[in-house]
């Protein structure tokens, strides 16, 4: 079935560099990638996400790339802070498909160092 | 305007117990789901429903039922609870798949079965 899998699942960084989540998915025909990041007892709230019809997206100090042929796709955070503590989901789904499903990965716990 | 918001926040149930789990949203959606989250497992698709008066399954329906009556309210119920249904239960919702789907995640319901 469908699946998306994603490394690492702890990253911790010095503050101030920069942090990378990487994610694989199965399914060809997902089209659609979210970024979710859930802080310490909170729900998850999308921060970024990227459609397949193109290879890169940025906003402010996280950047999404995806590459279709390789199926997978990236966050990338720059300049940590210690605001940017907490578990990041990746996620893929097909916009198109009547079923709607999205498929998360398991998670990575960021954490950033003073 | 709430969001979308679950009731109970926690809950503690005996093995073979039986309960329900309430979701609302007030934005409109037309797509809401469950889900379950396990450490180290991320978010795992119960079951979810595309309109009102429909549900399909998800990844993980097996101990589990839904209902949509209402547009606004999708219900998720355990009819005979197992200590495997210890878990954080997440509520979302989403206009649809094809306006690229960013799901608003309700708070959260921490159930226990003992």
């Amino acid at each position: 079935g469908e699946n998306v899998e994603q490394h690492p699942s702890t990253l911790s960084v010095q503050e101030g560099d920069s942090a990378v989540i990487k994610c694989t998915y199965s399914d060809s025909a997902s089209n659609y990638f979210p970024w979710y990041k859930q802080e310490l007892g909170k729900r998850p709230q999308l921060i970024i996400d990227i459609r397949s019809n193109v290879g890169e997206k940025k906003d402010q100090r996280i950047a999404v790339t995806l590459n279709k042929t390789a199926k997978h796709f990236s966050l990338h955070i720059t300049e940590t802070q210690p605001e940017d503590s907490a578990v990041y989901f990746c996620a893929a789904s097909n916009l198109y498909s009547s079923a709607s499903k999205i498929i998360f990965g398991s998670g990575t716990r960021l954490s950033i160092r003073p | 305007n709430a969001g979308v918001t679950q009731t109970p926040k926690f809950r503690v149930l005996k093995t073979g117990q039986s309960m329900t789990l309430l979701c609302a949203q007030d934005m409109n959606h037309e797509y809401m789901y469950w889900y379950r989250q396990d450490p180290g497992m991320g978010l795992r698709l119960i079951h979810y429903s595309v309109g009102e008066g429909t549900t399909a399954k998800g990844e993980v329906p097996d101990g589990y039922n839904v209902s949509r009556l209402k547009k606004q309210n999708f219900l998720l119920g355990l009819e005979s609870a197992a200590p495997s249904q210890t878990s954080v239960y997440f509520c979302a919702s989403s206009y649809s798949a094809q306006g690229g789907n960013e799901q608003f995640f309700g708070p959260g319901t921490r159930l226990t079965v003992l």
